[in-house]
């Protein structure tokens, strides 16, 4: 059965840091292309970054130059780096394994919360 | 960007009764590979989301046939043949042909 599983949100202060880890089981990571998509409370989805099978990765307007997407094929996870982080970034963050030019597989989430 | 519009936002439809919500990009999600990437996704309440429907028509693994896509171009549209119980939840459709964008998502719920 392919899985994917997310770990490391949290409650974090403006400005400050964070890393999503996502494990996937069942498939491996460094097949597919991979990207984090987010849902603010209430909101609808939105696709905030991939990392493409070569490595090379793009990452939505909103968090291009503060986040950072990377890939642990040792590991078959994939993690996200967020750094300044702001209170519109509060949401639910997905994982998800695109194949067929679509996501076939979500994680359950991780729940990000920015306040003070 | 890609801009994807759904209509309706919210579907109020009774048990047994079919369902159609319909989206439309702001421009061809026709990709250079002949392919159209337009993909259907449910959200039942409390949960992420699950792949329905790829690539406009091919249903995934595991979805009922009640389940169909359609369109082409701009133009797509997602129905439902006999709304059930388990249906309740937010339809988004979604574009991969040039990075990625969700529509705003319908709401599905029964009469």
């Amino acid at each position: 059965e392919m899985r994917l599983v997310e770990s490391g949100g949290g409650l974090i202060q403006p400005g400050g840091s964070l890393r999503l880890s996502c494990a996937a089981s069942g498939f491996t990571v460094s097949s597919n292309y991979m990207s984090w998509v987010r849902q603010a409370p209430g909101k609808g989805l939105e696709w905030v970054s991939v990392v493409y099978t070569d490595d090379s990765t793009s990452y939505a307007d909103s968090v291009q130059g503060r986040f950072t997407i990377s890939r642990d094929n040792s590991k078959n996870t994939v993690h996200l780096q967020m750094n300044s982080l702001r209170a519109e970034d509060t949401a639910v963050y997905y994982c998800a394994a695109e194949g067929s030019g679509t996501y076939y597989v979500w994680g359950q989430g991780t729940l990000v919360t920015v306040s003070s | 960007d890609i801009v994807m519009t759904q209509t309706p936002l919210s579907s109020p439809v009774t048990l047994g009764q079919p369902a159609s919500i319909s989206c439309r990009s702001s421009q061809s999600l026709v990709h250079s590979d002949g392919n159209t990437y337009l993909s259907w996704l449910q959200q039942r309440p409390g949960q992420p989301p699950r792949l329905l429907i790829y690539k406009i028509s091919n249903r995934f693994s595991g979805v009922p046939d009640r389940f169909s896509g359609s369109g082409a171009g701009t133009d797509f549209t997602l129905k439902i043949s006999r709304v059930e119980a388990e249906d309740v939840g937010v339809y988004y459709c979604m574009q991969s042909t040039q990075l990625y964008t969700f529509g705003q998502g319908t709401k599905l719920e029964i009469k």
